[in-house]
């Protein structure tokens, strides 16, 4: 079984509905990430998560809100869908290493959303 | 200027060369390095880091650190068509302890 999960791995919708990504890891980690990926701009950090209360804003938040429903889930909300917002979605998790310089990023499969 | 930066590419590379990547990064507070192998469609996979300046090899992949010119490379020896994919720069900041910077990534073509 993959140690995270993303649901639905494809979705097509219209501009103006509200979408929901969903993310959940049995590794256990308490670090959990959205990133949005585009051709020839690479993964773009949208929200993270250190903990179940620690909730950030990543570079292109706008749009976009989160939830962490618990340690292992982590959601992903487009309130009103835009068609620039068309991109590969991926969750991420790495564990908390106190003190370590390598703490590996592991990702889900990635949600292809269309916003039409 | 972006933060990390790498050449897009595509990279092509006869079977058995060496495929030689780079990425340079803007912050100098930057600690950890990380190479990324994504294939079309699918999700990034770890392939090395390195943290300290210097030569780190794993089996045909080598990562090189400079520090002070503020770049790292990744060597692809005895390249295979199973290498062709996208590979993605990674930097961790000291100051932002679990955030990476990713690069826009390279991509290499092996050809038979």
């Amino acid at each position: 079984d993959a140690d995270v999960t993303q649901t639905p791995r494809n979705r097509i919708t219209k501009t103006g509905k509200r979408i929901m990504l969903e993310c959940s890891q049995t590794k256990g980690h308490d670090r959990m990430y959205w990133y949005r990926q585009d051709p020839g701009l690479g993964l773009q950090l949208i929200y993270y998560s250190f903990d179940v209360k620690d909730i950030n804003k990543g570079e292109i938040s706008d749009g976009y809100s989160v939830s962490r429903q618990a340690q292992a889930k982590f959601s992903l909300s487009l309130e009103s869908a835009i068609p620039n917002q068309t991109a590969l979605y991926f969750c991420a998790t790495s564990d908390r290493l106190a003190g370590s310089s390598y703490n590996e990023q592991f990702f889900g499969p990635g949600t292809r959303l269309t916003v039409l | 200027q972006k933060e990390v930066e790498q050449n897009s590419g595509p990279l092509s590379v006869p079977e058995g060369a060496i495929a030689s990547l780079n990425c340079t990064y803007s912050d100098r507070g930057s600690q950890s390095f990380f190479w990324y192998r994504q294939y079309s469609g699918k999700s990034p996979e770890l392939i090395m880091f390195i943290y300290s300046n210097g030569d780190k090899e794993d089996g045909r992949f080598t990562a090189q650190l400079n520090k002070a010119s503020q770049y790292v490379s990744l060597l692809i020896r005895d390249s295979q068509p199973s290498d062709s994919a996208t590979y993605l720069c990674a930097v961790r900041r000291t100051d932002s302890w679990g955030k990476f910077q990713f690069g826009a990534g390279t991509q290499v073509v092996v050809t038979p």
